[in-house]
């Protein structure tokens, strides 16, 4: 089955101690991107990749960093994370950047206390 | 700056109705314009995507239009269901400096009375 794993799906943590959050896909799609969706805020872009060693920033960048070792695999790192990242992250991947269709994984609540 | 605007935010109406959800932007230079569904704790499903050189895009019950001269795109539900109930995004891309940008707006929320 096609699809777009996020893990953990929920996650709750403290100020300042490093977490990631991965995401894997499993369609040999090149392009992947995280967004946090924010009451009121809607959906912003983190990052992006268009391929495989190849990231940039999106939107709202800050306090965030990616990885694109690999195809598949797309982590968000938080390195010190902080109360106000706290929110609905989602990854996405598409065949060849955001003009095709683009599948959403299923979502990871943070909570920074 | 581009800006996608989604009215209403929130909409009820009666199992049976046809129905029609608004998507404005402010900037008509768009790659393409994609409509998702969101449900509850879950992510987003794409439901259509309309090229930019295209005007509407039919599937099933939904057609999406789009005109880009007026800045606007409707997705219309025919036959609305309570399984229709849910949040309804919609997303413009732009390519700035080779790189595509997408913008969302920020959803109408549709419910569907049994």
């Amino acid at each position: 089955e096609a699809q777009v794993t996020q893990n953990p799906r929920y996650l709750i943590t403290v100020t300042g101690k490093k977490l990631t959050v991965t995401c894997s896909q499993n369609m040999n799609h090149e392009y992947m991107s995280w967004y946090r969706q924010d009451p009121g805020l809607g959906l912003r872009q983190i990052y992006y990749s268009m391929n495989v060693e190849v990231t940039d920033k999106g939107d709202v960048p800050e306090g965030y960093k990616v990885s694109r070792k690999e195809k598949r695999n797309f982590p968000l790192i938080l390195e010190s994370p902080s109360p106000n990242q706290t929110s609905l992250y989602f990854c996405a991947s598409a065949l060849q950047s955001m003009h095709t269709e683009a599948f959403f994984g299923q979502g990871t609540r943070l909570t920074v206390v | 700056k581009q800006e996608v605007t989604q009215i209403p935010a929130a909409l009820s109406v009666p199992e049976g109705e046809n129905l029609v959800l608004n998507c404005s932007f402010t900037d008509s230079a768009i790659y393409n314009l994609q409509w998702f569904r969101q449900d509850p704790g879950k992510g987003l499903t794409s439901l259509l995507l309309i090229q930019s050189s295209q005007r509407e895009q039919t599937s099933g019950r939904l057609n999406a239009s789009l005109d880009k001269s007026s800045g606007r795109s409707t997705l219309y539900i025919a036959a609305s269901q309570p399984g229709d109930s849910a949040t309804y995004l919609c997303a413009v891309i732009r390519v700035v400096n080779r790189d595509d940008k997408i913008i969302f707006g920020k959803g109408t929320r549709l419910h569907i009375l049994p």
